[in-house]
């Protein structure tokens, strides 16, 4: 009765590089949502998906930054030629439902990113 | 634009009080407002979840309130406890599924 799952939960890059942050949900969840925390900041919401599709992403930075839900395998946050503004922590929840009042988001325990 | 606050940002208390914990939040359009706690270099722990149509929820120690039309949610710690230091998380959904949440209230128990 896994909880929501993240790895690598610690990722450095160098400027420029490219960083895969993965997500897998809890057993049953389809519904993933990114958040990020910026140091001294309160976490703020990304992305939100479906397996296969994207449903909100009014969060997601214009560039550099995508994210996945394949029909088969974890989700997946990218982040192309990095910047050292991206360091900060990522989360991921995952929900059974995605609709109504009652909607417990359940989060994993992040992917700690740093720039150098 | 939903905005949340928490106050205060931090809290330091004797092991034993019964504490407080303040949200507010400016739309009061909410599904749900779901109460978190955040240890050191950790995940987020889901406390308590309440319904817009409800006024409170119960887990052990804790009691969340909720006042929606006032846009306003408490969270009381009874017989507080060190184990119970960390940070402590408001987080309402409105229309959209994402959550927004405050900054976090940093409570320090003090044995």
């Amino acid at each position: 009765n896994a909880g929501v799952m993240q790895n690598p939960r610690h990722l450095v890059r160098r400027r420029g590089q490219e960083a895969r942050l993965r997500c897998s949900p809890m057993k049953g969840h389809s519904h993933v949502y990114w958040y990020r925390q910026l140091p001294e900041e309160g976490l703020k919401f990304m992305v939100y998906l479906q397996k296969e599709n994207i449903i909100d992403e009014s969060g997601m930075p214009k560039e550099r930054f995508s994210a996945e839900f394949p029909k088969e395998g974890p989700s997946i946050l990218r982040i192309q030629q990095v910047v050292r503004g991206d360091s900060a922590a990522y989360f991921c929840a995952s929900s059974r439902t995605g609709g109504g009042g009652y909607n417990e988001q359940f989060f994993g325990p992040g992917t700690r990113l740093t720039v150098l | 634009k939903q905005e949340v606050t928490q106050i205060p940002a931090a809290l330091s208390v004797p092991e034993g009080e019964n504490l407080v914990l303040n949200c507010s939040f400016t739309d009061s359009a909410i599904y749900n407002l779901q109460w978190f706690r955040q240890d050191p270099g950790k995940g987020l722990t889901s406390l308590l979840l309440i319904q817009s149509s409800q006024r409170e929820q119960t887990s052990g120690r804790l009691n969340a309130s909720l006042d929606k039309s006032s846009g306003r949610s408490t969270l009381y710690i009874a017989a507080s406890q060190p184990g119970d230091s960390a940070t402590y998380l408001c987080a309402v959904r409105g229309g959209s599924e994402k959550l927004v949440f405050g900054k976090g209230t940093k409570l320090t128990v003090n044995p």
